[in-house]
């Protein structure tokens, strides 16, 4: 089946450490994007790429890296330098006049 | 500025009992409206998309709807598993393929 796959499903920081959230897919979408959810807020894009070797910042990109070698692959790397990094995080890959697929999310907890 | 407001927050209804949710937008040129489902802990799932004023969709109980300023989702005969919450977003027409999401509008139908 094709789909986006997300792991870890939950994941534990340490203050002043970085950690990955992996995002793959296999539906062959050339654009791919990560957003931050918040309780009670929307969600908010934190970087999209539209092609590989390509990325753009989006909204709320401070703190956050990412990379795109593989269509298949774009990770988010949470960074220290994220002060409040405690959120769920969605990647999806789209289509332009279909929509957007998401994955399960990865929950990410600061301790 | 591209904004997404929906209502209400939250809404709770009886099994068979129908309604809207409501999804207010202001956006610089619509390329879409997308309206997304949304377990607790899990990524949105799409629904529909609208893509002009007049534009109605279908699936099961739901029906969504689109207007210049405004898209409604409407329930008909609600059961207990429509319980969720729902997401709008709109996908501007300039610029990248980003989506703005809306806080959406938690669902809970009582058998």
């Amino acid at each position: 089946d094709g789909g986006i796959t997300q792991s870890p499903k939950y994941l534990f920081r340490k203050e002043g450490q970085n950690v990955t959230l992996s995002c793959e897919q296999n539906l062959n979408h050339d654009a791919m994007y990560w957003y931050r959810q918040d309780p009670g807020q929307g969600l908010r894009l934190i970087y999209y790429s539209q092609i590989v070797n390509d990325f753009q910042k989006g909204d709320i990109a401070e703190g956050y890296s990412v990379s795109r070698e593989k269509k298949e692959s774009f990770p988010l790397t949470v960074t220290s330098a994220q002060k409040n990094p405690t959120a769920f995080y969605l990647c999806a890959s789209g289509d332009r006049d279909y929509g957007y697929t998401f994955g399960s999310g990865t929950r990410l907890t600061v301790v | 500025e591209d904004q997404v407001t929906q209502s209400p927050e939250a809404l709770r209804l009886q099994e068979g009992e129908s309604s809207s949710l409501n999804c207010s937008y202001t956006v610089s040129g619509l390329r879409g409206l997308f309206w997304y489902r949304q377990d607790p802990g899990k990524g949105p799932e799409f629904l529909f998309t609208l893509y002009s004023a007049g534009e109605e969709k279908e699936k099961e109980r739901l029906k969504a709807t689109l207007t210049k300023k405004e898209s409604f989702l409407h329930i008909t005969a609600p059961k207990p598993e429509d319980s969720a919450t729902y997401l709008c977003a709109v996908q501007p027409r300039r610029g990248a393929n980003n989506l703005f999401f809306g806080t959406g509008t938690r669902l809970t139908v009582i058998p």
